[in-house]
């Protein structure tokens, strides 16, 4: 299994461009998690979906913020316009909730993005 | 609001040292806590699920207690090792099983 893949793992842009990231979660895992980690909230949940439906997105800063969820195996999480404060690294996390696992999560390698 | 802490903020100990930390969570609601192993460039990696009361496991010299009532849950290392260095986070799971509040973490700093 290769794991939750994330692309790019590194984006550097400038201030007001779109930036998209995007995530492929584990084959037969039917939730997906984006976070956010900074130095100041360490690591902070975004949004989560259950079988492609977004459930909770209480923790998407502002409308600049959209993910959307096609199928079970991509994600993408979008900033438009990006700003220096959306500096972070963005981790996808997937997994099977229920009794299964009791939600436990597996994590990509992250994207690393600086906006300049 | 569910509000999930861990302490200490940080840690450092010296090599062979036993430690332990703790994570506290909601004591109503419960359904599962799990804990996370985070190497510094790396990503979280799960070390233990946890969904019973006083529930204990054990990986090695690792090992973790639970205390659903009062809301509570230990990681111990015992013999720290530099590569134990690590920030290691708690993440409480409500009923319904989706809702995941992850703690800020303590970070590990074992010396040689």
């Amino acid at each position: 299994d290769a794991g939750v893949i994330q692309s790019p793992r590194h984006e550097v842009t400038e201030m007001g461009q779109e930036v998209t990231l995007r995530c492929k979660p584990i084959s037969g895992h039917n939730s997906l998690f984006w976070y956010r980690q900074t130095m100041m909230r360490g690591l902070e949940l975004l949004i989560y979906f259950n079988n492609n439906v977004p459930i909770d997105d209480s923790g998407m800063p502002e409308d600049r913020f959209s993910a959307k969820m096609p199928n079970a195996s991509f994600s993408t999480l979008k900033i438009q316009p990006s700003e220096p404060r959306d500096s972070a690294v963005y981790f996808c996390a997937s997994g099977r909730g229920g009794s299964v696992s009791y939600n436990e999560q597996f994590f990509g390698p992250g994207t690393r993005l600086t906006v300049l | 609001i569910l509000n999930v802490e861990q302490s200490p903020q940080s840690l450092h100990v010296q090599e062979g040292d036993s430690t332990n930390f703790t994570c506290s969570f909601p004591s109503s609601n419960f359904y599962a806590l799990h804990w996370y192993r985070w190497e510094t460039a790396k990503s979280p990696e799960a070390l233990f699920v946890m969904t019973l009361n006083g529930d204990e496991k054990k990986k090695g010299r690792i090992s973790a207690t639970l205390n659903t009532k009062e809301g509570y849950s230990y990681l111990y290392i015992k013999g720290s090792q530099p590569e134990d260095s690590a920030t290691y986070l708690c993440a409480f799971v409500n009923t319904g099983g989706f809702k995941t509040i992850f703690g800020a973490g303590t970070r590990l700093f074992v010396k040689a």
